[in-house]
């Protein structure tokens, strides 16, 4: 059982360059969301989706843009890359419920130079 | 701004020896949850305390919740090397429908042979 798979595991980007990081979870959960945490800041919010087909922004969303492909992927897009988006990157799920635990993928670590 | 506020930052201790960790929010929430993270992966779950609840205990985990005063504590008793990692709080709000949390800035264990 894969859980949370995410990729690349590592990325370095030049300023002003795209990418899309993916992530897929094959526990059938509702929800799925995308974090970065950076050093001392713990774990913030960028974008979630509550259900298939659906999309929020959380906490920190500037700079970045969410697709939620189908139940299992959720991908994440920068589409300009800048220095302040180096950042370890997470993705995770859960289930259709409030008291529920969160899954987490192994996270991909992206530095813009 | 982050809904939990975690100390001490780092704490060092010998193996055997408790640590105990804290965790402090601002608002109504669902459950607080504890995550645990070795250095250069993804976060694991450790434990779900509901508000209704008061006190919960997994193995060498004790969690404590006090919701008058908004606040948690995480014991390990019995502390071993393999311990050694970063421990963050996540709040689930009032309100919320799912699963989405929102992290403390974490401890980082440091538990010496």
């Amino acid at each position: 059982n894969a859980g949370v798979t995410q990729t690349p595991k590592f990325q370095v980007l030049k300023t002003g360059q795209s990418m899309t990081l993916q992530c897929a979870q094959d526990m059938n959960h509702n929800s799925m969301y995308w974090y970065r945490q950076d050093p001392g800041m713990g774990l913030r919010l960028i974008y979630y989706s509550a259900s298939e087909g659906t999309t929020d922004k959380g906490e920190v969303p500037n700079g970045y843009n969410v697709s939620r492909l189908n139940k299992r992927e959720f991908s994440l897009r920068l589409e300009s890359a800048a220095p302040s988006q180096t950042s370890v990157y997470f993705c995770a799920s859960t289930g259709q419920s409030t008291n529920t635990e969160a899954f987490f993928g192994q996270g991909t670590r992206l530095t813009v130079v | 701004s982050q809904q939990g506020e975690e100390d001490p930052q780092a704490l060092s201790i010998q193996e055997g020896e408790n640590a105990t960790m804290n965790c402090s929010y601002k608002t109504s929430i669902n459950n607080l949850q504890w995550y645990r993270q070795n250095s250069g992966r993804g976060l694991v779950h450790l434990i779900l305390i509901r508000s209704n609840e008061r006190e919960k205990h997994s193995g060498r985990l004790r969690v404590t919740l006090d919701t008058s005063k908004k606040s948690s504590s995480l014991l390990i008793t019995a502390s071993r090397a393999a311990d050694t990692a970063s421990y963050f709080c996540a709040t689930s709000f009032s309100g919320t429908s799912y699963g989405k949390l929102t992290f403390g800035q974490g401890t980082i264990l440091t538990v010496h042979p």
